[in-house]
């Protein structure tokens, strides 16, 4: 399989916590890019950060990118209900393909 | 700006039968990239179109294929369907290429019995 591997698989956490997770790939990149996938929106863009950017943000999200480890992670802050969703890392290599991570599953407990 | 579209969004065919799923980018999006999600095998590449030119592939067998017209609209097909096949297929469109945000739709639930 081509796929990233991200971890956890899945994560339960207390509401206003926060949570991170993380995922890895195999060869080198152009970009990685973070979606989220719920029942009630399907799956939205959240963040791409190129292989050239080591740290980007958005509002509550923080993303790490590790060329060397070849490794990204996704941090949200004081996490809320609405939070809850699968997370997935998506990698565009070099023959502008798009690979995607299993995802992680979040739970935020209210 | 009007969403991606995807139709239909259920179906239910049998084995050997063929497919064809329909998807509407949104306006001014030129690529069109099509998605196989499955519980065991997650998210999977199928290929992506670009000014009616399928312009990447992922490892599927040539059951599977796709176009993509003049308006960016596109069209998959899956022929002699399998039991395998069943999976929520998703259309996303972006602006240039798949090294932009892409814009997913909500899908199509695909049944194969």
């Amino acid at each position: 399989s081509q796929q990233g591997e991200e971890d956890p698989q899945a994560l339960s956490i207390q509401e206003g916590e926060n949570a991170t997770m993380n995922c890895s790939y195999k060869t080198s990149i152009n970009n990685l890019q973070w979606y989220r996938q719920n029942s009630g929106r399907g799956l939205v863009h959240l963040i791409l950060i190129r292989s050239n950017e080591r740290e980007k943000h958005s509002g509550r999200l923080r993303v790490t990118l590790d060329t060397s480890k070849k490794s990204s992670s996704l941090l949200i802050t004081a996490s809320r209900a609405a939070d809850t969703a699968s997370y997935f890392c998506a990698t565009e290599n070099s023959n502008y393909q798009l690979i995607w991570g299993a995802g992680t599953k979040l739970i935020i407990k209210p | 700006k009007a969403g991606v579209t995807q139709t239909p969004r259920y179906l239910i065919k049998t084995r050997g039968q063929q497919v064809t799923l329909s998807c509407s980018p949104i306006s001014g999006h030129r690529s069109v990239s099509w998605y196989q999600q499955t519980p065991g095998q997650g998210l999977q590449f199928l290929f992506e179109y670009f000014s009616e030119t399928q312009r990447n592939k992922g490892n599927f067998p040539g059951r599977f294929s796709g176009r993509q017209f003049s308006n960016s609209r596109s069209e998959m097909n899956v022929s002699t369907l399998e039991l395998g096949d069943s999976a929520l297929y998703l259309c996303a469109s972006s602006l240039e290429s798949l090294g932009y945000e892409q814009y997913f739709g909500p899908g199509t639930r695909l049944t194969v019995t």
